[in-house]
Formats: C-alpha cells, sequence, structure tokens
C-alpha cells in the first residue's frame, strides 16, 4: 500500500510569493495533520484536518491556511512568503483524529524562500 | 503547556555498541501517548512506536527497547548492538490535547542526531 505522498518534493519562492502544498493520505485514513519543521529543531504542529473540517490549529499566523478535499486529500497555503517561513513542511494522515491514532509522515515539501 | 525535552543534541558511536536516547516529557493529561520517530536524511519520519500512559511495561523489539517510566516523566530508547543503518535523527513525541475539540496533536522534542561509525 501507498504511504503518505506529498507533493512538490522542493519548491524555492521569493519573499512575498504564495505556495500550495498537497498531500495525499493513506487509503482509509480520514485526517490529516501538517507540520513545520525549521532545520534543526522537531516539527511543529500547523493544522489537523478530519472530515474535511478543521479540528486543530497550532499557532502559526493567518497567512497560513490549509483545506482538506473530499477524497481526504489537503492543500497548505502560505501566503506572503517570508523568508522564516523556510522549511520542511511535514503532512501526517492518521485514521481519525482521535486520541489513540498513530500519525504516519509523508517525506515532506522542502521550501526555501528567497 | 506540554513539553517535550531531548537533552542529548547528537550522539555518536562505534557500530555494535549500544546506546540510550533519552526523552523527558511534562503534561497535564491524565491520558497521553508518546512516540519515538525515526528521520533519515532523507527526511520522511518513521513510526517506531506508541506507548500509552496506562502501560508501563517495557517492550523490546529486534535491537530496539523502550523504558517508560511514568514517576519520572520519561520515555528513553535504546538501541542495542548499533549499526550503521541506525544514523538518523531521532524524536520523542506526546500527543497532546487541542482544548478545543480534543483532538490530539503531536509535540516534538527538539531531536537526538545518533551518528553510528562502522
Amino acid at each position: 500500500d501507498a504511504g503518505v505522498t506529498q507533493s512538490p518534493t522542493h519548491l524555492i519562492k521569493t519573499r512575498g510569493q504564495h505556495v500550495t502544498l498537497r498531500c495525499s493520505p493513506i487509503s482509509g485514513h480520514k485526517s490529516v495533520s501538517w507540520y513545520q519543521q525549521v532545520l534543526g529543531q522537531g516539527p511543529q504542529f500547523i493544522f489537523q484536518y478530519y472530515e474535511k473540517e478543521e479540528r486543530g490549529r497550532g499557532n502559526f499566523p493567518d497567512r497560513f491556511s490549509a483545506r482538506q478535499f473530499p477524497n481526504y486529500s489537503s492543500e497548505l497555503n502560505v501566503n506572503a512568503l517570508l523568508l522564516g517561513d523556510s522549511a520542511l513542511y511535514l503532512c501526517a494522515s492518521s485514521l481519525s483524529a482521535g486520541r489513540t491514532d498513530t500519525q504516519y509522515f509523508g517525506p515532506g515539501t522542502r521550501l526555501t524562500v528567497l | 503547556a506540554q513539553k517535550v525535552t531531548q537533552a542529548q543534541t547528537e550522539i555518536s558511536v562505534v557500530e555494535k555498541e549500544d546506546v540510550t536516547l533519552d526523552c523527558v516529557y511534562e503534561t497535564r493529561d491524565t491520558t497521553y501517548y508518546l512516540f519515538w520517530y525515526k528521520q533519515p536524511p532523507s527526511g520522511e519520519l518513521v513510526f517506531l512506536i506508541r506507548r500509552n500512559s496506562f502501560d508501563e511495561q517495557n517492550e523490546i523489539s529486534g535491537r530496539y527497547s523502550w523504558n517508560f517510566q511514568k514517576s519520572t516523566s520519561s520515555f528513553n530508547f535504546t538501541i542495542t548492538a548499533s549499526q550503521v543503518v541506525d544514523s538518523a535523527v531521532y524524536f520523542c513525541a506526546l500527543s497532546e490535547s487541542l482544548a478545543d475539540t480534543g483532538r490530539r496533536a503531536l509535540t516534538f522534542g527538539s531531536g537526538t542526531r545518533l551518528q553510528v561509525q562502522p
């Protein structure tokens, strides 16, 4: 079975631009979470979606937004990019958004903002 | 707020040595889950283990073992007879309640980079 897939693998943008990152969860998983991992640090939670609804949001500005589609895939959008947005963006999927569910991660999208 | 501390930034060992990665956590939840993930150079986080707060039994899986001690809020990870392929960054994580929805997100430590030399 295919794992979590993310696209693109790498992305280079300039300050002020907008970016869209995409994620497809493991087949049968209905929850998707997004994390930001800055170099040398652990991942930081951005959003969690379940059944197309936002179920949680981390401490990120409104420039960050996301959505989940009927097929459970998800997009993360970042507007007005800043240099500090350069990071590895990880998507994780789980069966549901419950307390017992293990999150399985994709390979990530490495975003560089110049 | 919940917190995970991995005090060891980087560890270097020679192949076949045993190595223990430390993890200390803080939480006010009475029910919580702890995880270990491995991140090889490719960047993908690989799930290793999940432990709930009610189960303090140690677990062994091949060369890997985990020691969960609720009294000291620690969840340490030991690799026995390390191999070069074990070289990676290892993250300890705690499931966190999102107060408004009750859903869970993961709070990660800063990771421990393990280098296994041949």
